[in-house]
């Protein structure tokens, strides 16, 4: 059964710091790998993904990396601001159509 | 930009009392799924659904929920008889065809509240 672990739970920092989030996965057996973004109360949206092939992927100020082989993949945040400032979550997919499979989530604050 | 929408935003029920969550999905996906996030807790699972049938369910998805998608752009969760433990947030999930098309696109959510 695949177990997504996403730690810290919370994390901290002041504007401008990079942020560095970390997911991991027991079964390296994905089809790609999906990052969300959830403010309170709100309902998911997605910020990058990436495919089983792919190492990396960009956007903007985000970029994530991917090792299958290890089962991590972590989600880099460039120069922060406040407005990040929110819970990150990572989830895996097993094979297409199927379903994800979520982490617990990274609290993230970022204080002026 | 599209985007996949839930109705309603918030209900409160009774106990025992049949609830029905409402989404639209983004007009061209044809991959539908609901996740519920009890909270504090992880999202979870519930149901997928193409092609008119259920794909794959969780063991959430016992006999009290359904779905159907009774036209061409509306996918429903019915829950026949709430208990306490369904109060959640409902997601709804929709994504393309396409074996490079994996995203899934989440709504807003629908929060549950059962007395």
């Amino acid at each position: 059964k695949q177990e997504v672990t996403q730690i810290p739970a919370a994390l901290s920092v002041p504007e401008g710091e990079n942020l560095v989030l970390n997911c991991s996965f027991t079964d390296s057996a994905i089809y790609n790998l999906q990052w969300f973004r959830q403010d309170p109360g709100k309902g998911l949206t997605s910020l990058l993904l990436i495919q089983s092939s792919q190492r990396e992927q960009t956007s903007g100020r985000l970029n994530a990396s991917l090792d299958k082989s290890s089962g991590r993949s972590t989600l880099y945040i460039a120069a922060s601001q406040p407005g990040d400032s929110a819970t990150y979550l990572c989830a895996v997919i097993k094979a297409a159509g199927n379903k994800l499979t979520f982490g617990g989530g990274t609290r993230v604050l970022v204080k002026p | 930009e599209p985007e996949v929408t839930q109705t309603p935003s918030h209900q409160v029920t009774q106990m025992g009392q049949e609830v029905i969550l409402r989404c639209v999905p983004i007009s061209n996906h044809l991959y539908f799924y609901w996740y519920r996030q009890i909270l504090g807790q992880k999202v979870e699972f519930l149901v997928s659904f193409y092609n008119n049938e259920i794909s794959e369910k969780s063991e959430i998805f016992d006999d009290q929920f359904s779905v159907e998608r009774p036209d061409g752009s509306n996918f429903t969760l019915k829950i026949r008889s709430t208990k306490l433990e369904d109060s959640a947030m409902y997601f709804c999930a929709s994504r393309g065809a396409g074996p490079k098309t994996g995203e899934l696109f989440f709504g807003e959510g629908s929060r549950l509240t059962v007395l």
